[in-house]
């Protein structure tokens, strides 16, 4: 079965650098959210999209920014990187913007700002 | 709002043995619950959710979880560990379709 598919799996940039980073999710998934997990951390929410339309937000900062797209795929712009900014970052998928439905992770994509 | 509290950090365990991971939530309004696995340098797992109906689920690796109302807890439970168990393990809640998860808890079976 197809799942969600992240990447670039490892980026490694310097300070106040941008990044990008790409998240693909199960074909026919609407809904996709964007999390980070610091070093021995739990992960955090960022921001979710429904249907290409941003339908929640958690804490992420203004330096950041995020679309979902006409193929539902999804970006994640980070500008001015700082060192705490690394991180794994993940995206997860589900169909329907529902508590009851189950959100699928990709591996994730870690990034380092040296 | 939703919060979850995973009350040990750290589980070291002997393997055969039985464990629980403990897990309690906090919420003003019906949730679901999860419980994710995280093995090293990987993503998250699904391990078992309760959405609603019987209060007991399991996974198909012989780990359960309990939903207690009552308590607002949601503990993970498994009769007899092997080592391939070893991982860090994530409670979480939803009422919204975003996840909030607990702090973790490192499952370290030893041999």
């Amino acid at each position: 079965a197809a799942g969600v598919i992240q990447s670039p799996r490892h980026l490694i940039k310097e300070k106040r650098e941008t990044a990008t980073l790409k998240c693909y999710p199960i074909p026919r998934h609407d809904t996709v959210y964007w999390y980070q997990q610091g070093p021995g951390q739990d992960p955090q929410f960022l921001i979710s999209f429904y249907e290409k339309m941003q339908s929640d937000k958690g804490s992420i900062p203004d330096r950041f920014s995020a679309q979902q797209f006409s193929d539902y795929h999804s970006e994640l712009n980070m500008s001015s990187l700082e060192l705490g900014d690394s991180a794994l970052y993940f995206c997860a998928s589900s169909l329907e913007r529902s508590g009851a439905n189950v959100l699928t992770f990709g591996a994730g994509s870690r990034l380092t700002v040296l | 709002a939703q919060s979850v509290t995973q009350l040990d950090s750290q589980v070291p365990v002997f393997e055969e043995a039985p464990v629980e991971l403990r897990c309690n939530y906090s919420s003003s309004v019906s949730v679901y619950l999860f419980w994710y696995v995280q093995y090293p340098n990987q993503g998250l797992q699904l391990l078992l959710k309760y959405l609603s109906g019987s209060t007991l689920v399991e996974s198909i690796n012989g780990f359960e979880a309990e939903f207690n109302k009552s308590q607002t807890s949601f503990h993970l439970r498994k009769p007899s560990v092997h080592i391939s168990d070893t991982a860090e393990y994530f409670c979480a809640v939803s009422n919204t379709g975003k996840l909030i998860f607990g702090q973790g808890t490192t499952l370290q079976v030893k041999p």
